[in-house]
């Protein structure tokens, strides 16, 4: 079974600009997460889609949006970016349980300059 | 009230020895308590859970000890091997919000 799979592994921007990562979850996963991993800050909750709605968001200001497609993959954009917003973006899928088993990717690395 | 505290940052441990980590809470809401393990370049996986009925669990040679008195959950690695080496993360769930807390993460060396 293939694992979570995003789309680009590394990009780099400079400030101002926009990016749109992709994230195509495990088959049969109908939950995808994004999380936020920087040096120091641990990994930081962005939002969570089930159903192509978004069932919850964290403290992130509205910059930073997502969706969810029918098919379950999903994608994060990030408008106007800062220097701050350098950083690993992780997706992970789960089955749709409150508590389910969180399956990550291998992120997104975003450098802005 | 949201954060998970996890000590300490970094930590070397000898082959053979056990390495201990620890992470605090505030939001007594939160009924299920993962530890992740990350190694360079991947994403982190589930390594060992909890859920706040029970004070013990064991998995080989990781066990979660839970303490919902003082809210504090630790990540305890026996007989810690050089495969080991890699960055553990506690996490906190509220199950009625679809979102985990991660604590900042532990960085492990175990010395071969």
């Amino acid at each position: 079974k293939a694992g979570v799979t995003q789309t680009p592994r590394y990009l780099i921007k400079t400030r101002g600009q926009q990016v749109t990562l992709s994230c195509s979850p495990i088959s049969g996963h109908r939950s995808v997460s994004w999380y936020q991993q920087t040096p120091g800050q641990g990994l930081q909750f962005l939002f969570e889609y089930f159903s192509e709605t978004q069932r919850n968001k964290g403290n992130f200001p509205g910059r930073f949006s997502g969706r969810q497609f029918s098919n379950s993959r999903s994608e994060m954009n990030v408008s106007t970016l800062e220097l701050g917003d350098s950083a690993l973006y992780l997706c992970a899928s789960s089955l749709p349980s409150p508590t389910g088993e969180l399956f990550f990717g291998e992120g997104s690395r975003l450098t802005v300059l | 009230q949201q954060q998970v505290k996890q000590s300490p940052q970094s930590l070397i441990v000898q082959k053979g020895g056990i390495s201990i980590i620890n992470c605090a809470y505030e939001n007594t809401a939160f009924d299920y308590f993962p530890w992740y393990q990350q190694f360079p370049g991947k994403g982190p996986a589930l390594l060992i859970a909890i859920r706040p009925d029970v004070s013990e669990k064991k998995e080989g040679r990781f066990t979660i000890s839970f303490n919902k008195s003082a809210k504090q959950f630790s990540l305890h690695i026996m007989d810690s091997q050089p495969g080991d080496s890699a960055t553990y993360f506690c996490a906190a769930s509220d199950s009625g919000t679809y979102k985990y807390i991660f604590g900042t993460g532990t960085r492990l060396k175990v010395l071969a």
